[in-house]
């Protein structure tokens, strides 16, 4: 099981801000990269998801995009609105069934 | 799109009595389902596989006999809680894998089950 450092652990961010949260990977020898997002009290949802072959996926607000040599995936939201606060998690593994710490995101109006 | 449904919501017990969650898929067969326990503020701890028709597979420190999974159908999977106790409190949380968007295989989640043991 390889290791993933999800970063930041916590964000706080102004409305209309750009949110970043990162996962760094050991290697990246993924099929398939989600991303997903979970309101408190709440499952969690699939947000974006990639695929490596790709560099970079949009949907609306949301950008994920891959760094090969960083072996970095990361998610960004656009124009952050307090609607955003949730927790964003990514797979720790490849197999996407294992998940990293966490990244708890605050948007403040 | 996929739908999980997941039953309690919430459920309250008391010490020593078995709890059973239901999660089931709506709108598509799946044959392989998973089972998360969350604490509060941190990260889903993936407590078990469950396939249709066989036994579960269990994540090294989960408890099978405290744990119990049925997935005796395509749609349904269960975990029961037996005996439980205080520190069996939290958020259990399942899941479906289901063939989502761009053909990849994509979890679906359930709302999540909050257990409190008295």
């Amino acid at each position: 099981q390889q290791q993933v450092k999800q970063s930041p652990q916590s964000l706080i961010v102004q409305k209309g801000g750009i949110s970043i949260i990162n996962c760094a990977y050991e290697n990246t020898a993924f099929d398939y990269f989600p991303w997903y997002q979970q309101f408190p009290g709440k499952g969690p949802a699939l947000l974006i998801a990639i695929r490596p072959d790709v560099s970079e996926k949009k949907e609306g607000r949301f950008t994920i995009s891959f760094n090969k040599s960083a072996k970095q995936f990361s998610l960004h939201i656009m124009d952050s609105q307090p609607g955003d606060s949730a927790t964003y998690f990514c797979p720790s593994t490849g197999n996407q069934f294992y998940f990293g710490t966490g990244t708890s995101l605050t948007v403040i109006p | 799109g996929a739908v999980v449904s997941q039953h309690p919501s919430w459920v309250i017990c008391k010490s020593g009595t078995s709890v059973k969650i239901e999660c089931r898929s709506l709108d598509f067969q799946a044959t392989t389902m998973f089972w998360y326990r969350q604490f509060p503020k941190q990260s889903l701890m993936l407590m078990a596989t469950s396939n249709e028709g066989s036994k579960a597979t269990y994540e090294q420190g989960v408890e099978k006999d405290k744990f119990l999974i049925n997935h005796a159908s395509l749609t349904l999977s269960t975990l029961t809680v037996t005996s439980a106790h205080p520190e069996d409190s939290s958020f259990y949380i399942c899941s479906a894998l289901d063939r989502g968007r761009n053909g990849a295989n994509v979890l679906t989640f359930g709302a999540g089950s909050r257990l409190t043991v008295l």
